[in-house]
């Protein structure tokens, strides 16, 4: 079973770090992109961004490109999403997806979501 | 402000047909596959309809999916309570050179 489990949720102060977490399994990790998605408190749905974990090529939307990074580590077929310093607006859940075939597709299996809380 | 426009709501009795549209333009719908996702109240999204009118599997038969030019629209026929959720619709924009989202519309079973 194809299966994308994040971390647990977080509760961070403004200006802290965080790295939240999204483990594939039951399939080639590195051989199907990865999306992140925000939704805020009560709203719609974000795209952030993509990474391909076989080589880690990267595209940011530019909403949130220089606010957020991504990156994998192949070994424990995990991807990530880090911040540098959270603020109060960065308070969401954030969901990872996988596409099942290329780019430009859909995204067939979703994690559960991490909710991220940045409060002081 | 989205780049695809959907109806903010959607409402029917049960058994009734609900159809949801979604608006975008040559640089999205009009160039790339068009997919729904179905994120019932505090859960995951969940990909209902991809390829413009392909259902994964598991997915009911009373979900369907068409696309034409650079509109498409999801029907929902027979209608029934656990079809109570937010519906979103979703491309590849080359323009943006990223995803799109519709705002979603929640769907309500009076």
């Amino acid at each position: 079973e194809v299966q994308l489990v994040q971390s647990g949720a977080e509760v961070k102060k403004p200006g802290e770090s965080l790295k939240i977490s999204c483990k594939g399994s039951g399939y080639s990790f590195t051989s199907h992109w990865i999306v992140w998605v925000r939704q805020m408190p009560g709203k719609g749905l974000e795209w952030m961004g993509i990474i391909y974990p076989y080589d880690s090529e990267i595209r940011y939307s530019p909403s949130f490109q220089g606010r957020v990074t991504m990156s994998v580590d192949k070994s424990i077929s995990t991807a990530y999403l880090q911040w540098g310093s959270l603020e109060a607006s960065d308070t969401a859940i954030y969901y990872c997806a996988r596409l099942p075939e290329g780019l430009y597709n859909w995204f067939d299996t979703w994690g559960q979501g991490t909710l991220v809380t940045v409060s002081s | 402000q989205s780049v695809l426009t959907q109806p903010p709501s959607a409402s029917g009795t049960p058994g009734q047909r609900v159809t949801i549209s979604c608006s975008g333009s040559s640089s999205n719908i009009g160039s790339n596959t068009l997919n729904w996702y179905q994120q019932l109240p505090g859960t995951a999204p969940k990909l209902l309809i991809y390829n413009n009118n392909q259902r994964p599997s598991g997915v009911p038969d009373r979900f369907s999916g068409s696309k034409s030019g650079t509109s498409a629209s999801l029907a929902i026929s027979g209608l029934q309570s656990e079809d109570e959720a937010d519906y979103y619709c979703a491309a590849w924009d080359d323009s943006l050179n990223g995803y799109v989202f519709g705002p979603g519309t929640k769907v309500s079973v009076l």
